[in-house]
């Protein structure tokens, strides 16, 4: 069946501007996670969508992030007023708990 | 909140030798633990996990270890092959917390 999908795969933006990173989880999953990985390093939780529960924002860097997630399904990320240091790939991964995770492919922004 | 410390941080073997990588936990309740594997430019792709009622699991060439005591739990790799080198990452959940991920080269 049909995996994880982000998009778009790849954004360029330039610092200041506002992005916005969208995620289709696997039909039914109820969890929903979103990571980040800078050049080399390892992943950086961000945020974590439960069912109805009040999602986790405990990992976001700076209130220039925010996530939402409508009807239990389709996240979006939100990066306002992008920095240089944001340009990341950013990893969406759903399951259908209790695990284990299935990962998009990930979007490469790059701020410059 | 979960803090998973992972090492070695690179690790390179001959083929045909073993690979051992390790991870640490800090929160006794945390009770699955996944490793995931990632090739250059690929998403991360589970290739074993270990729930907490079990201390060993093993899959063909890996095997995963688990210590809830010294809460501490390894990956383990026998007869390596090129195609093994990747980026592995530990996690601990509850939520999923993962250490800072393993380079491992294999040489033919």
């Amino acid at each position: 069946g049909a995996g994880v999908s982000q998009s778009p795969s790849n954004k360029v933006t330039e610092k200041g501007k506002d992005v916005e990173l969208r995620c289709d989880p696997i039909s039914g999953h109820t969890a929903l996670y979103w990571y980040r990985q800078s050049l080399g390093q390892g992943l950086e939780f961000l945020i974590y969508f439960q069912g109805n529960s009040a999602p986790d924002k405990s990992g976001l860097p700076s209130d220039r992030f925010s996530a939402e997630r409508t009807g239990g399904s389709v996240s979006t990320l939100t990066i306002q007023r992008t920095q240089q240091e944001d340009s990341a790939v950013y990893l969406c991964a759903s399951s259908l708990l209790p695990l284990p995770l299935h990962f998009g492919n990930g979007t490469r922004l790059t701020v410059t | 909140g979960e803090n998973v410390e992972q090492h070695p941080s690179t690790l390179s073997v001959q083929e045909g030798d073993s690979a051992v990588i390790k991870c640490t936990y800090s929160d006794s309740a945390s009770n699955y633990f996944p490793w995931y594997k990632q090739e250059l430019g690929k998403r991360p792709q589970l290739i074993i996990d270990i729930r907490s009622n079990v201390g060993e699991k093993k899959d063909q060439r890996i095997a995963v270890t688990l210590n809830k005591t010294a809460k501490h739990f390894s990956l383990h790799i026998t007869e390596t092959q090129p195609e093994d080198s990747a980026v592995y990452f530990c996690a601990a959940a509850g939520r999923l917390y993962f250490g800072r991920g393993t380079q491992l080269t294999v040489w033919p």
